[in-house]
């Protein structure tokens, strides 16, 4: 089985801190994304990474930024935390050429107050 | 670009009874159409794709979809609802551009009572 973890489940942060959500998978694969879920909203793209090193921007990536050291890590980064960033966010990942079926891990809730 | 819109943001049936969870896409492409699911406090799983082949998708936990391109259409349905399929579900479009990002519907909360 797929195996998605983050780091955190709950995270309650203070305006202006620097957060780093932490997204590990198991299976080897190439791609690994982070979305923001929002009630009403879906789930949008904020960061993809197809690559050790390569990241490319999804739909709303202001704000943010990632990193990706190593295959199986992906790391999203609120340099300074904002209440409008509070949200749910969901890690997924995917093996190459296959973007389309992607295994999600279970989110982190994280309130910025 | 592509979209897909949810017509309903709830849906209240009763168990044993039908579902239908109901989807519309825009696409200038031949679409690649999706529904995953994501049970409280838990990530979101696929249920079904739709890439081309048969128009009727048969997914897990008896749920199944029909594409119909005349309609633009993918809905989602399973003919007995259960209590353990109350969850929300995301209607989700396939770009087909050099990297096929996922671009996910609003979602739909069902509720399923005794």
């Amino acid at each position: 089985d797929v195996k998605v973890t983050q780091s955190s489940r709950y995270l309650v942060k203070r305006t202006g801190e620097k957060v780093f959500l932490e997204c590990v998978q198991d299976m080897d694969h190439e791609n690994m994304f982070w979305y923001r879920q929002d009630p009403g909203l879906g789930l949008r793209l904020i960061y993809f990474s197809y690559d050790v090193k390569m990241k490319e921007k999804g739909d709303i990536p202001e704000g943010y930024s990632v990193s990706r050291e190593k295959k199986e890590r992906f790391s999203l980064i609120l340099e300074s935390a904002s209440t409008n960033q509070t949200s749910m966010y969901l890690c997924a990942s995917s093996k190459a050429g296959n973007t389309d079926t992607q295994y999600f891990g279970p989110g982190t809730r994280l309130t910025v107050l | 670009a592509q979209s897909v819109t949810q017509l309903d943001s709830h849906v209240s049936v009763s168990e044993g009874t039908p579902v239908l969870l109901r989807c519309n896409y825009s696409s200038s492409y031949s679409p690649s159409l999706f529904w995953y699911v994501q049970h409280p406090n838990k990530g979101l799983q696929l249920l079904l794709k739709y890439t081309s082949a048969a128009t009727l998708v048969k997914g897990i936990n008896g749920f199944e979809a029909e594409f119909k391109k005349s309609e633009t259409s993918f809905h989602l349905t399973k003919p007995s609802a259960h209590m353990s399929d109350a969850a929300e579900y995301f209607c989700v479009v396939s770009e087909p551009t050099g990297f096929q990002k996922l671009v996910f519907g609003t979602g739909t909360r069902l509720l399923v009572s005794p």
